[in-house]
């Protein structure tokens, strides 16, 4: 079946830090990737998506690139800032069917100013 | 723009009693999808509604059941509640058109406490 799978958290860096949030996937065929973002209180805020292999995400100064050999969609930042903390989701969705997302289980990030 | 929006905020629960969570599409949307995300997980996909019908369901038994309404709002049922219903629900919108679906749209989430 499909799934996502992150790195541990939570994550705890320094302002200005680089980010780095694994995320591994398994699924048929060739899903369309995805990180969300969730601020405390808040619904989940799609940050940046990728279609397919080799694809580019980016927003905000977070990237992550659609690697089909490694079956990876690692998020990065180059620069944290104390506003970056949040819940970061990695998901994947089929290209048919309903539009079901599968998420990974989250990783909290805190970044201290 | 009106985003999508839930009712209530909070509820709490005893086991074995019955819930009704709505939502509200973001303007335009057609298409609703429900999630259920427990402490500390990510969110787990419980069905979507296209055309007041359900056209995908996740892995929950039958006693979560949905209503889609003419105007695209929502209702999230739960019978008989188990203490591990006890998470945020989390509804999202989206628009499907030309045999794909746009961006989904996530509402703030209902907290479901089963006591």
């Amino acid at each position: 079946g499909n799934s996502v799978t992150q790195m541990e958290g939570p994550v705890t860096l320094s302002e200005e830090a680089f980010l780095t949030i694994n995320c591994t996937y398994t699924a048929t065929g060739y899903p369309s990737l995805f990180w969300y973002v969730q601020y405390p209180g808040e619904g989940l805020q799609l940050l940046l998506k990728a279609t397919k292999a080799d694809d580019k995400g980016s927003n905000k100064g977070f990237e992550a690139t659609y690697r089909k050999e490694t079956t990876s969609f690692h998020l990065e930042k180059g620069s944290v800032q104390v506003s970056d903390s949040a819940v970061y989701f990695c998901a994947l969705k089929r290209i048919q069917g309903a539009q079901k997302l599968v998420f990974g289980q989250g990783t909290r990030l805190t970044i201290n100013p | 723009e009106t985003g999508v929006t839930q009712s209530p905020t909070h509820l709490i629960k005893t086991r074995g009693q019955q819930v009704t969570l709505r939502c509200s599409s973001q303007s335009g949307h057609n298409t609703v999808s429900w999630y259920q995300q427990a402490l500390g997980q990510g969110p787990q996909f419980i069905f979507q509604y296209y055309r007041e019908e359900e056209n995908g369901r996740g892995n929950f038994p039958p006693r979560f059941s949905g209503l889609q309404f003419p105007n695209y709002s929502s209702e999230l049922n739960v019978n008989a509640l188990e203490l591990d219903d006890s998470a945020l629900y989390l509804c999202a919108s989206s628009l499907y058109s030309g045999g794909s679906y746009n961006e989904q749209f996530f509402g703030p989430g209902t907290r479901l406490t089963v006591l």
